[in-house]
């Protein structure tokens, strides 16, 4: 597609549900990356994929949270037992590889728990 | 571990210029970038220093010297709709320099 393309834009789960994330990159943009922000903060990082492998998921908070990638496609960012602190806005970027430099960021998916 | 530090915020009115500068510490550095967000938009990129310098686009510029870990993005002729969140990025050896760590974001406010 023309973008980076992410579902929902707005999510309302109650605590202790799982919650899926969707992240459609860039066609031909093999490295997609994952990033959390909370409101008024910076990006963390939570996990990239180069193709279909998960060379970095440092950034992943606990095991209740896994992500996996189809082919050099879409992505979903899958969160188990929601807390309220994984309250926040779930940004998925891609680029052309994993040596350059410039994200195409999606507009987010704001993830509220309740 | 990497470190970013960045004013939390910069206000200023239009037509005027303005410097946000970032300091970095990492482990081997492959770059700074600067990325613009709008309240509830997506981070834009705007430009990318790998090399001692400055990098001119438009009415931004981009400055970067890895001597001293620091680098700054200057915004000329400032607009209203220059109003939003700046970031700064560094790509670093003990960060997994395949990915990008972000700076905590300088929010820029322009008054008329």
């Amino acid at each position: 597609g023309a973008g980076v393309s992410q579902s929902p834009s707005n999510k309302v789960t109650e605590k202790g549900k799982d919650v899926e994330l969707r992240c459609d990159p860039i066609s031909g943009h093999t490295a997609l990356y994952w990033y959390r922000q909370r409101l008024g903060q910076g990006l963390e990082f939570l996990i990239y994929f180069q193709g279909n492998s998960a060379p970095d998921k440092s950034g992943l908070p606990s095991d209740r949270f896994s992500a996996e990638r189809t082919g050099e496609s879409v992505s979903t960012l899958t969160i188990q037992r929601t807390q309220q602190e994984d309250s926040a806005v779930y940004l998925c970027a891609s680029s052309l590889d994993d040596r350059n430099y410039g994200y195409t960021f999606g507009s987010g998916t704001r993830l509220t728990v309740v | 571990g990497q470190s970013l530090e960045q004013p939390s915020e910069v206000t200023a009115v239009e037509g005027a210029i303005v410097q946000i500068n970032c300091t970095y510490q990492t482990s081997g550095f492959y770059g700074l970038s600067w990325y613009q967000q709008h309240d509830g938009g997506a981070p834009t990129f705007l430009s990318y220093n790998a090399l001692d310098g400055l990098e001119e686009t438009g009415r931004f510029s981009s400055f970067l010297s890895r001597s001293d870990s620091y680098g700054y993005l200057l915004l000329q002729e400032l607009q209203m709709k220059d109003s939003a969140s700046y970031f700064c990025a560094v790509r670093g050896a003990n960060t997994g320099f395949q990915k990008l760590v972000f700076g905590t974001g300088t929010r820029l406010l322009v008054s008329p």
